[in-house]
């Protein structure tokens, strides 16, 4: 199964709410990142949080990090429709193989 | 645009042919992935190379294979192509060499098996 794994699957909420979305994982990490992708289009890097980091902010973005849950989260504060898109955990394996494991996503849609 | 070029953008042939998927990744850098993704699989990494070494490898099948140039743009080949390889190809580039930092995706290649 998956290294990384989002919940929820997908999420429908209006415009100016914030979205939130999760990521759980099963070995320890280096560094954990988000990406958002449009539908069918390229990935877009969102984020990285090291395993030594609790959070960080970027914008409307803040990433938590809980290493000993073994879980993510990203915050989206006051959404707009523009942000209607795929939103994708990855995680850096510490010792293991030589790899970046997405998740399978989380489609979130922002309605007008 | 995150300045990684993928070409052909769409491609359509049948099963048990070949084709080649073409990657120029952004300016200066010199690591380029190949990520194959699905339905069913999800986003998968396959390969990477570092100013033309092969320097990781992930889930690539042996009828797939990848080359990056002297002037950095990579190749990936995929032969024997099966109604399972339909897919979205991912390229993507960093200046890392080792760990796994920051990408930047190109728009990727739809390849339809038929």
């Amino acid at each position: 199964s998956q290294q990384g794994e989002e919940d929820p699957q997908a999420l429908s909420i209006q415009e100016g709410e914030n979205a939130t979305m999760n990521c759980s994982y099963k070995t320890s990490i280096n560094n954990l990142q988000w990406y958002r992708q449009n539908s069918g289009r390229g990935l877009v890097h969102l984020i990285l949080i090291r395993s030594n980091e609790r959070e960080k902010h970027s914008g409307r973005l803040r990433v938590t990090l809980d290493t000993s849950k073994k879980s993510s989260s990203l915050l989206i504060t006051a959404s707009r429709a523009a942000d209607t898109a795929s939103y994708f955990c990855a995680t850096d394996i510490q010792g293991g193989s030589e790899k970046l494991v997405f998740g399978k996503g989380t489609k979130l849609t922002v309605n007008p | 645009d995150s300045g990684v070029t993928q070409t052909p953008k769409h491609l359509i042939t049948a099963t048990g042919q070949r084709v080649t998927l073409r990657c120029s990744p952004r300016s200066g850098d010199l690591s380029v992935y190949w990520y194959q993704q699905s339905l069913d699989q999800g986003l998968q990494f396959l390969i990477q190379y570092y100013n033309g070494e092969e320097r990781a490898k992930g889930n690539i099948l042996e009828r797939f294979s990848a080359q990056q140039f002297p002037d950095l743009h990579s190749e990936l080949n995929l032969s024997s192509l099966e109604l399972g390889d339909s897919a979205l190809y991912f390229c993507a580039s960093s200046v890392l060499a080792g760990g796994w930092g920051e990408q930047f995706f190109g728009p990727g290649t739809r390849l339809t098996v038929l």
